[in-house]
């Protein structure tokens, strides 16, 4: 996982309570992204960012904000927890361009009653 | 919109049986090709890539992979696995343009019989 920290591991969060996930990378990175993994629907694309300050929606958006005002950090918050949102999320970053590799956060299991 | 396809959602094997893991994706411009693999209970690791050049490429724990462009086909291969190799493997995609993003395929999961 080439140093891609994600915390908090474990969580559990009530409808309608907000949280963070904290996402940091060390190695200058330009691309990172978050994803959620749910069973047989692989991992969808939740939002991502090619650079400080600018960050785009993937798959699945809704429910989730992002920023970027560091190269090295990239939160995710849910604004207002559904159980929908009880999922794993992972973390990714890499450097842009031909030839990188994407590395992955160890993955942040959120329940959501 | 960036489309890929894992065409398996479960392969059951045996020990020492032959695997191939076929992936496909829908853009015609220039790609750069993963496959990941998760262990259960664990995060994903990187088992092998694509960019350039030698179409077949070869990964970790004996995993390989044969990129066809005029089929949009990344299909990863092993010979010969092994228990340890169950686990879930996912295809990954990234389009290089200047909207530079990874996207999954939704996952094969494998399952080794001893």
């Amino acid at each position: 996982n080439a140093g891609v920290t994600q915390t908090p591991k474990f969580q559990v969060l009530k409808t309608g309570q907000s949280m963070t996930l904290q996402c940091a990378q060390d190695m200058n990175h330009e691309y990172m992204s978050w994803y959620r993994q749910d069973p047989g629907m692989g991992l969808r694309l939740i939002h991502y960012s090619v650079g400080a300050g600018i960050t785009d929606q993937g798959e699945v958006p809704n429910g989730y904000n992002v920023s970027r005002s560091t190269t090295e950090d990239f939160p995710l918050r849910l604004l207002s927890a559904a159980p929908s949102q009880t999922s794993v999320y992972f973390c990714a970053s890499g450097r842009t361009g031909s030839g990188n590799t994407i590395y992955f956060g160890e993955g942040s299991w959120l329940t959501v009653v | 919109a960036q489309s890929v396809s894992q065409h398996n959602h479960h392969v059951i094997l045996s020990e020492a049986a032959s695997l191939e893991l076929g992936c496909n994706y829908s853009y015609g411009g220039t790609v750069n090709l993963f496959w990941y693999v998760q262990y259960p209970g664990q995060h994903l690791q990187l088992l092998l890539k694509y960019f350039s050049g030698d179409p077949l490429v070869k990964g970790i724990k004996g995993f390989e992979a044969e990129f066809i462009k005029s089929k949009f086909s990344f299909n990863l291969r092993k010979p010969s696995v092994q228990w340890s190799d169950t686990a879930e493997y996912f295809c990954a995609v990234i389009l290089l343009s200047n909207d530079y993003k990874l996207s999954f395929g939704a996952g094969t999961t494998v399952t080794v019989r001893a």
